[in-house]
This record gives structure tokens, C-alpha cells and sequence, in this order.
């Protein structure tokens, strides 16, 4: 079955600290993987994608994530978080033109 | 940069009416989708359209639903009898489908209330 899951509901970290989001996926084929951000009232902006290539993908924002397929995850990272982060996490997976399947999100707060 | 523009961005409607959801994809894109995410719920996938015809749909997207592209520009999301359950946040989300590297752009969203 194909499935994305984001284990951390909610994550609280303190401004200037790093952060990382977990996200594995189970999926048939080749996956193609993305992390999407919303904000509160909000719609989804991409943060960045992975296709193939390097494993190691960065993003806007300066996150990046990292694809490792033995483990079937695909973490994002980000070396300094700044308040205006706080937001809600999406990790998704698709292939080429079909539908994303999402995870049920993380809700990253971030303390002054 | 191009967007997926979507209106109303909410929607108020009292349950048994029908409601038009309306998005305008990217312009040279060639595959729509429509999502929803009941409040506090993850995006779940709806419908995908491709060519002028539904690609894929989910067990979500019954005989209530349906999809259309009536012009060039426009990508329609119609319910036809709302319930309570339909209350959601609906996104369109279009893409190139040129090449393997394809990304989903999503709308801002309409929030759709159902009373």
C-alpha cells in the first residue's frame, strides 16, 4: 500500500535551533518525494522535490531534505530555524503525472 | 511567476445545495487535480483530469462530484447535494506534465462550510 508517514504531530523548538521532520513513505514504483509548507488559512507551497540524483536536495527557505532509499526516508532539515517557520509540515509522494499522497503533517512552533 | 488562483476563497452554503468551486490552472499546464483536507486532517487526493477527462479519482469522489474544464482556462470542482461531511478546504493543484521531474502547483484553497 502506499503511504506516507510523518511519526511527530508536533514539534516546539527555540529560535536559531536546528530542526529536522521525519518522513517515511511506502510506495511501489520509483518515488518522487516533497516536502510542502502551510502556513495557518494558508495553501501549500513547495519547499523542495526529489527525483533522483543527488540525495541530498535543498530547498527554498534553506531547508533541505535527504533521500535515503534503504531506509525509505526522507527527512528535512533545517540548521537554524527563525520564528517565521512556525507552520505546518507536509511530506508527499507521487510519480510523474499521478496523484500525492500525503502525510498527515507535522506542526512545527517555534519559541523565541 | 505563474499561479494557480482559486475562487471563492470561502464558500458558505447550507447542506442539499450544490456549490461550484473554481480554480484557474497554470496556463501551460495539462493535468489538474482537486484535494481536500477536513480541518485538522491531512490533503487527501479528490480527482486528477487530464485531456478533457477524470484520470483517476478516489472512493472520496462519488456520483455528488464531478469535474470540468469548460473553457481553456478554467478547471471546475461541482457538488451537487453538499452534507455536513463536505465541509473542507478544497485545493486545485495543476501540472506541466512535460517531463519526469513534473511538480504539482496548489492553489491557495477555498474553504467550503457547510450549514
Amino acid at each position: 500500500a502506499q503511504s506516507v508517514t510523518q511519526p511527530d504531530i508536533h514539534i516546539t523548538v527555540s529560535e536559531g535551533a536546528s530542526l529536522e521532520l521525519r518522513c517515511n513513505y511506502s510506495y511501489g514504483a520509483t518515488p518522487y518525494l516533497f516536502w510542502y509548507v502551510q502556513s495557518p488559512g494558508q495553501g501549500l507551497q513547495l519547499l523542495l522535490k526529489y527525483f533522483s540524483g543527488d540525495t541530498l536536495v535543498q530547498g527554498i527557505k534553506g531547508f533541505e531534505a535527504e533521500f535515503k532509499r534503504s531506509q525509505s526516508s526522507f527527512n528535512l532539515r533545517k540548521p537554524s530555524v527563525h520564528w517565521s517557520d512556525a507552520a505546518e509540515y507536509f511530506c508527499a509522494v507521487g510519480a510523474y503525472t499521478d496523484k500525492l499522497i500525503f502525510g498527515t503533517g507535522t506542526r512545527l512552533q517555534v519559541f523565541p | 511567476e505563474p499561479e494557480v488562483t482559486q475562487t471563492p476563497s470561502h464558500q458558505v452554503t447550507q447542506m442539499g445545495q450544490e456549490v461550484i468551486l473554481r480554480c484557474v490552472p497554470i496556463s501551460n499546464h495539462l493535468y489538474f487535480y482537486w484535494y481536500r483536507q477536513i480541518l485538522g486532517q491531512k490533503v487527501e487526493f479528490l480527482v486528477s483530469f487530464y485531456n478533457n477527462e477524470i484520470s483517476e479519482k478516489s472512493e472520496i469522489f462519488d456520483d455528488q462530484f464531478s469535474v470540468e474544464r469548460p473553457d481553456g482556462s478554467n478547471f471546475t470542482l461541482k457538488i451537487r447535494s453538499t452534507k455536513l461531511e463536505d465541509s473542507a478546504m478544497y485545493f486545485c493543484a495543476s501540472s506541466g506534465g512535460t517531463g519526469l521531474s513534473d511538480t504539482q502547483y496548489f492553489g491557495p484553497g477555498t474553504r467550503l462550510t457547510v450549514l
